[in-house]
């Protein structure tokens, strides 16, 4: 139990193109999935929290103009990185939190995106 | 504000040998929550264990064991007979009641077991 998934695993993008990465708890519904941002052998740095049905909410210095985020049921968020730039390159993991109230975050694989 | 201490940057043992990393801890609260999570490679975050603050109880399961002590805000995870497949990087995080269960994570111990 408690799976989550992400897709796709991997992107390569030019500059200036918008990617879309999905999340979904595939046996679980998630009221709370959370999003973070990964650099090469550093720490998870959250960037956004979502609620479904609602407006995420972001963290100071994220740019929600950028890192659009939608939760659109309780299965799924994704996140869009608008008109990307070399420097949005990184390792985007996604979580969901169960609707039992359990604190615990489950993660999804990772979307390892390059922007050239 | 909530903060979460891994001081070993990385840890090099020879299989079986036991490891234990270790975690401090930060917060104001009195209701809190604590986790560990294992990075492999691959990148995926795999869920090991969550202990509540008020569950000092020491856990143990199979080979991974768990010690927190209030007392020292400390949360330490010890491997018994360490494996190649433990290799990985471990992180220590923190979540607070109210803050909508975001966690805090630490900076990570990069363990590499070797033969």
């Amino acid at each position: 139990g408690a799976v989550v998934s992400q897709h796709p695993s991997r992107v390569i993008c030019k500059s200036g193109t918008s990617v879309k990465i999905e999340c979904r708890s595939l046996d679980f519904q998630a009221t709370t999935m959370f999003w973070y941002r990964q650099f090469p052998k550093q720490s998870l740095m959250l960037m956004a929290t979502s609620n479904e049905g609602s407006k995420a909410t972001y963290e100071q210095g994220v740019e929600k103009d950028k890192f659009l985020i939608n939760h659109a049921s309780l299965t799924l968020s994704t996140l869009t990185v608008t008109s990307a730039h070399p420097e949005d390159s990184s390792f985007y993991i996604c979580s969901a939190r169960g609707v039992r109230g359990t604190d615990t975050q489950y993660f999804g694989p990772g979307t390892r995106l390059t922007v050239l | 504000a909530q903060k979460v201490t891994q001081a070993q940057t990385e840890i090099s043992v020879v299989e079986k040998e036991d490891v234990t990393l270790d975690c401090v801890y930060e917060t104001r609260d009195t209701t809190y929550y604590l986790f560990w999570y294992k990075q492999p490679p691959s990148g995926e975050l795999v869920f090991l264990i969550r202990r509540n603050s008020f569950d000092e109880q020491n856990e143990i399961s199979g080979r991974y064991s768990w010690n927190f002590q209030k007392s020292t805000s400390s949360f330490n995870f010890t491997i018994t007979a360490s494996q190649v497949v433990d290799s990985a990087v471990y992180f220590c995080a923190l979540s607070e009641t109210g803050t909508a269960s975001k966690l805090t994570f630490g900076t990570g111990t990069r363990l590499q077991v070797t033969l």
